[in-house]
């Protein structure tokens, strides 16, 4: 089975501080995601990163930075952190290898980080 | 711009019944689409998907239709559980970027007994 593991399930952190959400995953998957969830907005893309070293902006990626220094484990950096960005924050990898028609790149989940920032 | 739309932030329906969540998208360049499922303090897991080349896929108690004129899909849960109590997100991708799925706000399903 594929597992995605975040290392926090609870974070509380101050406005102003750097915050850094661990991310790995066991499967050798080339292909990671960092997204946030909130109520009314659903799951929005921050980064994803297809290969070591290598990222790409998502959707919002305004006030985060990402780091893969390892193919299995993807940070996301908060460099300053603002109430804003308090939210649910959920970790995801896939292969990179299309299923059988050709067309669809399962994404698996980790359990997310419920951040709050005071 | 949400190009993946839920109108309907909940839905309760009691248990053995039918339930419909329905998602709407824009981006007719979207191929794929798929549903996942999330409890609380769990991450999101797959469901079920279904191709543009297709109108309907079923698995168990879970059947997804898609009508492409109408850019609008829907999941029919039947019967449903109380186990089934949830939230749903849809989430589309396109065959030039199969790696970048683009979700839903999701749909809260209650199954009540």
């Amino acid at each position: 089975d594929v597992k995605v593991t975040q290392s926090s399930r609870y974070l509380v952190k101050r406005t102003g501080e750097k915050v850094f959400l661990e991310c790995v995953q066991d499967m050798d998957h080339e292909n990671m995601f960092w997204y946030r969830q909130d109520p009314g907005l659903g799951l929005r893309l921050i980064y994803f990163s297809y290969d070591v070293k290598m990222k790409e902006k998502g959707d919002i990626p305004e006030g985060y930075s990402v780091s893969r220094e390892k193919k299995e484990r993807f940070s996301l950096i908060l460099e300053s952190a603002s109430t804003n960005q308090t939210s649910m924050y959920l970790c995801a990898s896939s292969s990179g290898l299309a299923g059988e028609d050709k067309k669809y790149n399962e994404q698996f989940f980790g359990p997310g980080t419920r951040l709050t920032v005071l | 711009d949400q190009q993946v739309k839920q109108n309907s932030p909940s839905l309760s329906v009691q248990e053995g019944r039918i339930s419909i969540l329905n998602c709407d998208y824009t981006n007719s360049m979207f191929d794929y689409f798929l549903w996942y499922k999330k409890y609380p303090a769990e991450g999101p897991t797959f469901l079920i998907s279904i191709s543009s080349i297709k109108d309907k896929n079923e698995d168990g108690r879970f059947t997804v239709f898609l009508n492409k004129s109408a850019k609008h899909l829907s999941l029919h849960i039947v019967p449903s559980q109380p186990g089934d109590s949830a939230v749903y997100f849809c989430a589309a991708s396109s065959s030039y970027n199969t790696d970048k799925l683009i979700f839903g706000t999701g749909t809260r399903l209650q199954v009540f007994p």
